[in-house]
Order: C-alpha cells, then structure tokens, then sequence
C-alpha cells in the first residue's frame, strides 16, 4: 500500500466549475501538507502549503487538512482553462524531516 | 531568473550504457533533491543531499549514484542503464526546514529513454 493515494483521474470540468482534488495518507507522523501543480513537460511548483490540521486559503484556491481523517482536500473555484495541469499532493514530517512523500496527481482539464 | 537547470532535456540510452544527468540551481539552497516520475506513481526520491558534502539514499536508489559535487551543482549518474530506468527525472532544490518561503523548487526534467 502507498504511503499517499491520490485518484489519477483523468478530470475533466467545464469553466467556471468547482474542481475538487483530495488525497489519503496512513502516516500519522505527517504534519505539513502541499500542493503542487505541473504543467504539461515542466516541473511542479509549488501551489498550497499548510500546517496540521486546517483550512487555508488563497484566492480561487483553497486546501483544507483533517488529520483525524487522514485526508486532504483541494478546492479551486471559478475554474480556468488556465488550471488545466496535473495536481500533486505531498506531504513530510517536520521542520527537520525535508523529503517529500508525494501522490501520483490528478490531471484536470478546464474546457473552455 | 534561472532557478533550477537540469541538462539534457532529453536522452536516449542503449541498455546497458552508462551517462550522468546534470543539475545547477542559482538560488543558494542547502538542500538538493533527485526524483524519477512515472505514470500513476508519483514522484519518487531517488537520492538527495543535505547540505554540500552530504549524500543519503531515498526511495529508489538502486542503479543511480550521485555526486555533490558544490553547492550548487547534484548529479545523477546511471552506471549500467536499464529500460526500468525509463522515466522523468527531476531534479530539486529547498532551504532546510518547511514553509511556504521554503518550498522545493523543481526544474523542467529530463526525459530518459533506455532501449
């Protein structure tokens, strides 16, 4: 069993939609969460960041962590043709613990 | 601003052959990381480094080995490549710790193909 599930997709929604992304973990030691997002032949970069448990919120996106639950959210609203990417969760264990574990991602397409 | 640079872009092997894939980051970071993505399994760590002078394994290390070679510069070397090394490798950069000031920041990969 992985470590972090996340459902591959594909995801396809018409602009202006709600896109809603989530992942599962089983390691209880993870205490910060990302999100990152990768456009076609680049790398990730970094999109949502969050600590324990929570919601947090950036413009269109927001990421939202139960840790009772083991399960972690990404809502984007007023989806864009511009949001078309592969998302990935990821997740570590603390300030001095820096690798990454992440999902397999999620591929979204916004049709215009 | 140039960030993360990883060459070749692309790069396509015989089984067997070795080559050392290259990454240079301008952004001063401690830490660097090598990864390997393949469909329907995510990012995976290959190998990262600390800090200059240091090396750990991830968790796929076997067939790679790398190299610090400075602070800026991580490399990745295949010895004996084998077509189960076909992948997107993609190499990354952080200051220590976590935050959201201090996120991995990853270049644009290498897509490796081994015949």
């Amino acid at each position: 069993q992985k470590e972090v599930e996340q459902d591959p997709g594909p995801l396809s929604v018409p602009e202006g939609a709600i896109v809603s992304l989530n992942c599962t973990y089983s390691n209880s030691a993870f205490q910060y969460f990302m999100w990152y997002r990768q456009y076609s032949r680049k790398g990730p970069e970094l999109l949502m960041y969050t600590y324990s448990s929570g919601n947090k919120e950036d413009g269109r996106f927001t990421a939202q962590v139960d840790k009772s639950s083991k399960y972690i959210s990404l809502f984007i609203r007023d989806s864009q043709p511009s949001d078309s990417a592969t998302y990935l969760c990821a997740m570590s264990r603390g300030t001095n613990d820096y690798k990454l574990s992440f999902g397999a991602g999620t591929t979204v397409t916004v049709r215009a | 601003n140039a960030g993360v640079t990883q060459t070749p872009k692309f790069q396509v092997l015989k089984t067997g052959q070795s080559m050392t894939l290259q990454c240079a980051q301008d952004m001063n970071h401690n830490s660097m990381y090598w990864y390997r993505q393949d469909p329907g399994m995510g990012l995976r760590l290959i190998y990262y480094s600390a800090s200059e002078g240091t090396t750990d394994k991830g968790e796929v290390p076997n067939g790679y080995n790398v190299s610090r070679l400075n602070k800026r510069e991580f490399s990745l070397r295949l010895e004996s490549a084998a077509p189960s090394q076909t992948s997107v490798y993609f190499c990354a950069s952080s200051s220590p710790g976590q935050g959201a000031n201090q996120p991995q920041h990853f270049g644009d990969g290498t897509r490796l193909s081994i015949l």
